[in-house]
């Protein structure tokens, strides 16, 4: 699987949207992109994931560039309780959903 | 209730005592996974299985036994536990179709050993 490049940490204000950005240069073809967040001392939770178009969920929206080198994470409305560690996975189809986690980017939402 | 669950959630053991975590999923999903988590290693895969009687190695399997003689339980021994497998441990599960849907994680079992 592609290794990922985050930023270590970044900061947001509550209401803001944060962007988190992921570098995935070596990406292949067959490669999704995917975005998975960390609350202090609880179990990652999945947020989105996708292969080449944008996607949108309740959560949050992924943007992958065209040459699916990058892709950013938005949280549109932040708030304190996205306070967390954001990981960005690059992943085969199948597998079973094995992950290899980085050092992701931990986001602080401030008032 | 409906999720995983693993328990117990806090374990303080001694060094080279045999511990077992467990871990159980009421979804039936086909993967299991154990990861560990420690500072400045992020979360690093043990073990992982595909389906009962399944299971291959992850990362840092060393000192670790797992088995899945059902498909919704999916336990992790430490045989001798030593002091450097002090960590947070999370299973996980997915259906692992190519539909490429989520891994579900636990809330986590915080071991010690001294």
């Amino acid at each position: 699987d592609a290794k990922t490049t985050q930023p270590p940490s970044m900061d947001c204000a509550e209401g803001r949207a944060a962007n988190l950005p992921c570098n995935h240069s070596t990406i292949s073809g067959n490669e999704y992109v995917y975005w998975y967040r960390q609350i202090h001392s609880q179990g990652p939770q999945y947020i989105i994931h996708g292969l080449k178009n944008n996607e949108t969920n309740e959560m949050a929206s992924l943007i992958i560039t065209e040459d699916r080198k990058s892709s950013t994470l938005i949280l549109p409305h932040a708030t304190l309780r996205d306070t967390a560690v954001y990981y960005c996975i690059v992943r085969r189809t199948g597998g079973g959903n094995k992950l290899t986690f980085g050092t992701g980017t931990q986001l602080k939402v401030e008032l | 209730d409906a999720g995983i669950t693993q328990s117990p959630r806090y374990k303080i053991t001694e060094t080279g005592r045999q511990v077992t975590l467990m871990c159980h999923q009421t979804w039936s999903h086909s993967y299991m996974f154990w990861y560990r988590q420690d500072l400045g290693h992020g979360l690093r895969l043990i073990y992982y299985s595909a389906a009962a009687d399944i299971t291959d190695k992850g990362e840092v399997p060393d000192g670790y036994v797992v088995s899945r003689s059902k498909t919704e339980n999916f336990p992790l021994t430490l045989e001798s536990a030593t002091r450097s497998q002090t960590s947070v441990y999370f299973c996980a599960s997915s259906d692992g179709t190519e539909k490429n849907t989520e891994a579900f994680f636990g809330q986590g079992t915080r071991l010690t050993v001294v």
